[in-house]
């Protein structure tokens, strides 16, 4: 079955204790995506990658850092995570960046909670 | 700078009832224009897409959406709702080519959420 896998789904943390957030597609796409939602901001992108090795900021991206070492993995990281950072996050993904013939993937998402 | 927004942020109509969702942009040209589906739990589903020509789009699960120029709108519509269509329901925008051509500058609404009452 085609689809965008993040782990955890639920994650409590501390705040300055380094985490990963996985996200995982299994669809081949080249073009994946972070996004954070909040209640009344709607989905702000955090960082972008169009393909291996090749990343960009997106909104929102102080205080994250991704990688994309193989075209199915594309972590997020936060390396001293702050009760700012608070939120519900999605990983998206699409075989190629043309939205007129392709469409977004989402990910369940992970609900962060940093104390 | 693109902006979407999304007035309502509650909704509630009654199960059979027809439905409007309001989205409005500004961006100084058409955009590419999506609506896009939450329910609880899960990611982003897309319901439907506009880029160009006619101006009346169909979607999944019986959705539609008209794309009105001079109104900078949007607007999603359903003739009669179920209960199942309870979710959030998000607008977005991103900017058309040459800019570019990808999801990298999608911009996201503040979403609405739909209530459907027996």
């Amino acid at each position: 079955e085609a689809q965008v896998t993040q782990n955890p789904r639920y994650l409590i943390t501390v705040t300055g204790k380094k985490l990963t957030v996985t996200c995982s597609q299994n669809m081949n796409h080249e073009y994946m995506s972070w996004y954070r939602q909040d209640p009344g901001l709607g989905l702000r992108q955090i960082y972008y990658s169009m393909n291996v090795e090749v990343t960009d900021k997106g909104d929102v991206p102080e205080g994250y850092k991704v990688s994309r070492k193989e075209k199915r993995n594309f972590p997020l990281i936060l390396e001293s995570p702050s009760p700012n950072q608070t939120s519900l996050y999605f990983c998206a993904s699409s075989l190629i960046a043309d939205r007129a013939n392709e469409k977004l993937f989402f990910g369940s998402g992970t609900q962060l909670s940093v104390l | 700078a693109q902006s979407v927004t999304q007035p309502d942020i509650h909704i509630t109509v009654s199960e059979g009832a027809s439905l409007e969702l309001r989205c409005n942009y500004s961006y100084g040209a058409t955009p590419y224009l999506f609506w896009y589906v939450q329910s609880p739990g899960q990611g982003l589903q897309l319901l439907l897409k506009y880029f160009s020509g006619d101006t009346l789009v169909q979607g999944i699960k019986g959705f539609e959406a008209e794309f009105k120029r001079s109104q900078s709108s949007f607007n999603l519509r359903k003739p009669s709702v179920h209960w199942s269509d309870a979710a959030e329901y998000f607008c977005a925008v991103g900017p058309p080519p040459p800019v570019n051509t990808g999801f990298q500058k999608l911009v996201f609404g503040t979403g609405t959420r739909l209530l459907v009452s027996p």
